[in-house]
């Protein structure tokens, strides 16, 4: 069955540092993957998406992610964190059915 | 403005009650489905609906029932089965059924909560 981990339940990072959030996901077929970001009491938004076309997504906000079929991994990161990307982030695989699954979920504080 | 509804925001119960959850869509997907979440655990599949008047158990539908009487709906009961209702519930589209490869996208929530 597919499985999603996330490294890394909390990240604390200073604003202008680097954001590095960590995705493996186990299956002998690269799936889709993807990566969403929450706010407070708030539904999930896309950030990015993975569809085999290119292994360096880039999404919105500045961030991007590369996926690695040796290490299957899919790893969300930003150069520079801002104070508004304080939230929560989840990474999340497909194959060609109807289910996504989620990892657990990653809280990232923006230190100022 | 096209967009995915969630209705109420908060919502609180008896111990007992049924209640319904709202879910409206504006974005003529085909896909519609029902998550909850948990602090600490992700997002977990309670049911889906590929198509109109058609739907499928996910991976905790016990203790839940719903209904996809129009393209545009998906409506959520919690029954008084559910032994641990509280959390929050995301109700998501996608355009087509293939909800794995498709891109889903997900409503505000409404966090339900057990008195």
């Amino acid at each position: 069955a597919q499985s999603v981990t996330q490294l890394g339940s909390h990240v604390s990072v200073s604003e202008g540092a680097l954001v590095l959030l960590r995705c493996n996901y186990s299956s002998s077929v690269p799936p889709y993957l993807f990566w969403y970001v929450q706010y407070p009491n708030q539904g999930l938004q896309l950030l990015l998406k993975y569809t085999s076309a290119a292994t360096l997504v880039k999404g919105i906000n500045g961030f991007e992610a590369e996926f690695k079929k040796s290490e299957t991994s899919f790893h969300l990161t930003k150069p520079s964190a801002h104070m508004s990307d304080a939230a929560e982030y989840f990474c999340a695989a497909g194959l060609n059915d109807y289910k996504l699954s989620f990892g657990a979920g990653t809280t990232v504080t923006v230190r100022a | 403005d096209g967009g995915i509804t969630q209705s109420p925001k908060y919502l609180f119960r008896k111990e007992g009650q049924n209640v319904t959850l709202s879910c409206e869509q504006n974005l003529n997907h085909d896909a519609m489905y029902w998550y909850r979440q948990d602090p600490g655990q992700g997002l977990r599949l309670i049911y889906y609906s590929q198509i109109v008047n058609d739907f499928q158990k996910g991976d905790i539908a016990e203790g839940y029932s719903v209904s996809r009487e129009k393209k545009e709906s998906f409506p959520l009961t919690v029954t008084s089965a559910q032994k641990n209702p509280t959390a929050f519930y995301l109700c998501a589209s996608s355009m087509w059924g293939t909800g794995g490869t498709d891109t889903q996208y997900f409503g505000p929530g409404t966090r339900l909560t057990v008195l």
